[in-house]
């Protein structure tokens, strides 16, 4: 099984609808970030979390909200869908944290999320 | 944000050739950290690579090497004796500390390689 998992791997709505993805990680690493991924755009980053209590914006997190529920799970919800949310998105954990270790960031594999 | 900036949107060259991919960044800081990462057609992304501002060394591993200028804030990329397999998008990105967290990254170059 993978160590960082999404769920669902895609899926497609309708605008208005309440969405959300969920991410859980086996890796026990307390920094769990969200990022959205968008043809000719890189990724961008949504939200991240330095532990269950500490949750933060990041550079685009205008129209969704995030949940971190445990250290092992990482929800993030679009309250009210709309079609240029339609991307592709990553869950991803880090621990120690982008300047320790290795500095890896380990990503899902991916929510293809479609808004009609 | 400070920006990092792909301008090579696509690359295409022919097995075994040598390519290069260009990464410059902005950066105000005299701390910060330089990422490479791959993204091949499966879609999952893969790390690659991290620099720290302190360490101008350059990096070769097997037939990738990474050359790193403060002087022209610039982090490229070279694969030598290019495979198919390096058919691929990479993702050139940094990171700066200060309390904030998480990766900027560049918008990427799609690399194709062909036999």
């Amino acid at each position: 099984d993978a160590d960082v998992t999404q769920t669902p791997r895609n899926r497609i709505t309708k605008t208005g609808k309440r969405i959300m993805l969920e991410c859980s990680q086996t890796k026990g690493h307390d920094r769990m970030y969200w990022y959205r991924q968008d043809p000719g755009l890189g990724l961008r980053l949504i939200y991240y979390s330095f532990d269950v209590k500490d949750i933060n914006k990041g550079e685009i997190s205008d129209g969704y909200s995030v949940s971190r529920q445990a250290q092992a799970k990482f929800s993030l919800s679009l309250e009210s869908a709309i079609p240029n949310q339609t991307a592709l998105y990553f869950c991803a954990t880090s621990d120690p944290g982008l300047a320790g270790g290795t500095g890896e960031l380990f990503f899902g594999e991916g929510s293809r999320l479609t808004v009609l | 944000a400070q920006k990092v900036t792909q301008a090579q949107t696509e690359i295409s060259v022919v097995e075994k050739e040598d390519v290069t991919l260009d990464c410059v960044y902005e950066t105000r800081d005299t701390t910060y950290y330089l990422f490479w990462y791959k993204q091949p057609p499966s879609g999952e992304l893969v790390f690659l690579i991290r620099r720290n501002s302190f360490d101008e060394q350059n990096e070769i591993s097997g037939r990738y090497s990474w050359n790193f200028q403060k002087s022209t804030s610039s982090f490229n990329f070279t694969i030598t004796a290019s495979q198919v397999v390096d058919s691929a998008v990479y993702f050139c990105a940094n990171y700066f500390g200060g309390g904030a967290d998480g990766l900027t990254f560049g918008k990427g170059t799609h690399l194709i390689i062909q036999p």
